[in-house]
């Protein structure tokens, strides 16, 4: 079974580009998360999804991060225009259960996202 | 705040000895997890304690809770050089009105191991 992946693996861009970055999740896998990690600091939860659906978009910084998955397949993450302290670690994992009982989230290789 | 701080920050040992790291949290929490990060790699889970469990083995590694202190201990025995990564512990979130967890995992900064050989 093929896990979590994430594309690309490294980006740097500059100050104002916009990047996307992709999570193909766990086939048969409703759930999805993105979390990044910026400057060597804790991991942090950016948004859920269930399905095509947002379930939890608490974590997500400001309107420069837009993120989708039409279709309840794989999600994109577009950051635009990208800053300075976008730079960091960008994680996708999906789970099978619902949040309601134990669940563990199988996490993707990451995004490592430089921005000059 | 944080939720989920680890101590210590980082840690340096010879292959063959005990690694001990310990974790912290605020919150109520359904079940703490932990995980290791490989240099350039994803997160892998490695062993999951629920909130009534105090114990927990798999393989080389052992992890204690004490909900009462809100603390959670993971061990490594006899250390290798390829434990070297680093460790997060992870703790679910719940609802505010406290219905249910939510699903997002809240992580604390981790622990750097490094395994001498």
């Amino acid at each position: 079974e093929a896990g979590v992946t994430q594309f690309p693996s490294h980006s740097v861009i500059e100050k104002g580009q916009t990047v996307t970055l992709r999570c193909d999740p766990i086939s048969g896998h409703d759930n999805l998360y993105w979390y990044r990690r910026v400057m060597g600091k804790e991991i942090k939860f950016l948004l859920h999804f269930v399905k095509e659906s947002k379930q939890d978009e608490s974590g997500m910084p400001n309107n420069r991060f837009l993120a989708e998955r039409t279709g309840g397949t794989y999600s994109t993450l577009k950051v635009q225009p990208a800053e300075l302290e976008d730079s960091g670690v960008y994680f996708c994992a999906s789970s099978l259960r619902l949040p309601t009982v134990d669940h563990e989230q199988f996490f993707g290789p990451g995004t490592r996202l430089t921005v000059l | 705040s944080q939720q989920g701080e680890e101590d210590p920050q980082a840690l340096s040992i010879q292959e063959g000895e005990n690694a001990t790291m310990n974790c912290s949290y605020k919150t109520s929490i359904n079940n703490l997890q932990w995980y290791r990060q490989n240099s350039g790699r994803g997160l892998v889970h490695l062993i999951l304690i629920r909130s009534n469990e105090r114990e927990k083995h798999s393989g080389r590694l052992r992890v204690t809770l004490d909900t009462s202190k809100k603390s959670s201990s993971l061990l490594i025995t006899a250390s290798r050089a390829a434990d070297t990564a680093s460790y997060f512990c992870a703790t679910d979130a719940y609802h505010t009105d406290g219905s249910s967890n939510t699903g997002k995992l809240i992580f604390g900064q981790g622990t750097t191991l490094q395994v001498k050989p």
